[in-house]
């Protein structure tokens, strides 16, 4: 069955931090792979994409990372600021249907404190 | 604005109302997407059109569920005898899928609440 699992489903973090959000996913064959940042009340937002050969892809202060071989992708971001307090989410996108069919996780809420 | 729009923003019905939802997706999109949202959850997959035409309908489409996208530009879904396990966002995308990479562009939702 094509999953996608995220940890932590929860995290709190000091403004001006790091963190890392993990991905794992058993979708195949694989197309790509988007994080999407949900902000509280509204659609969620593509922040990234990765398809079958990349393995790292920056966005400002989002960098994400993908190894294929493991099904892992990791979202890290840098500097963490208030407004990043949000929920992100992994989504990959299946190779056999076209490409519209498209798998959600659960999503990590990550809070920013100041 | 030229994003996805959809109304209402918030729905509150009594159980057994029926209510119907409006997407407007970026004009030049053909495809479109419905999704529903719970608490601590990611978006889960309802229907999807390309242009007018509805190719896929997943199983959490009850036969109360109706979508219809009748000049493949905006949508509607109807929820019919709502029941409270239908309280939920519901959440309208909509991409312009050419080469499969292209992301999708979701509206901001509508939040329905059944008592």
């Amino acid at each position: 069955k094509n999953q996608v699992e995220q940890s932590p489903q929860s995290l709190i973090i000091l403004e001006g931090k790091n963190c890392t959000l993990q991905c794992n996913y058993t979708v195949s064959p694989f197309s790509n792979l988007r994080w999407y940042k949900q902000d509280t009340g509204r659609g969620p937002v593509s922040l990234t994409i990765m398809t079958f050969s990349e393995n790292t892809k920056s966005n400002g202060r989002y960098t994400a990372t993908l190894d294929a071989d493991t099904k892992q992708s990791s979202l890290h971001i840098t500097a963490s600021q208030l407004s990043d307090s949000a929920s992100y989410i992994c989504v990959v996108r299946d190779g056999y249907t076209g490409g519209f069919k498209t798998i959600f996780g659960a999503g990590t809420r990550l809070f920013v404190k100041a | 604005d030229t994003g996805v729009s959809q109304n209402p923003r918030h729905k509150i019905t009594k159980r057994g109302q029926n209510v119907t939802f409006r997407c407007d997706p970026i004009s030049e999109h053909n495809r479109l997407y419905w999704y529903r949202q719970t608490l601590g959850q990611g978006p889960e997959f309802l229907t999807y059109f390309q242009n007018e035409a509805q190719l896929e309908k997943s199983r959490l489409l009850s036969d109360r569920f109706s979508a219809e996208r009748p000049k493949g530009s905006f949508s509607t879904l109807e929820i019919q005898r709502t029941e409270q396990g239908d309280s939920a966002m519901y959440l309208c995308a909509s991409s312009l899928d050419r080469l499969g990479n292209s992301p999708l562009h979701f509206g901001n939702g509508t939040r329905l609440t059944v008592t």
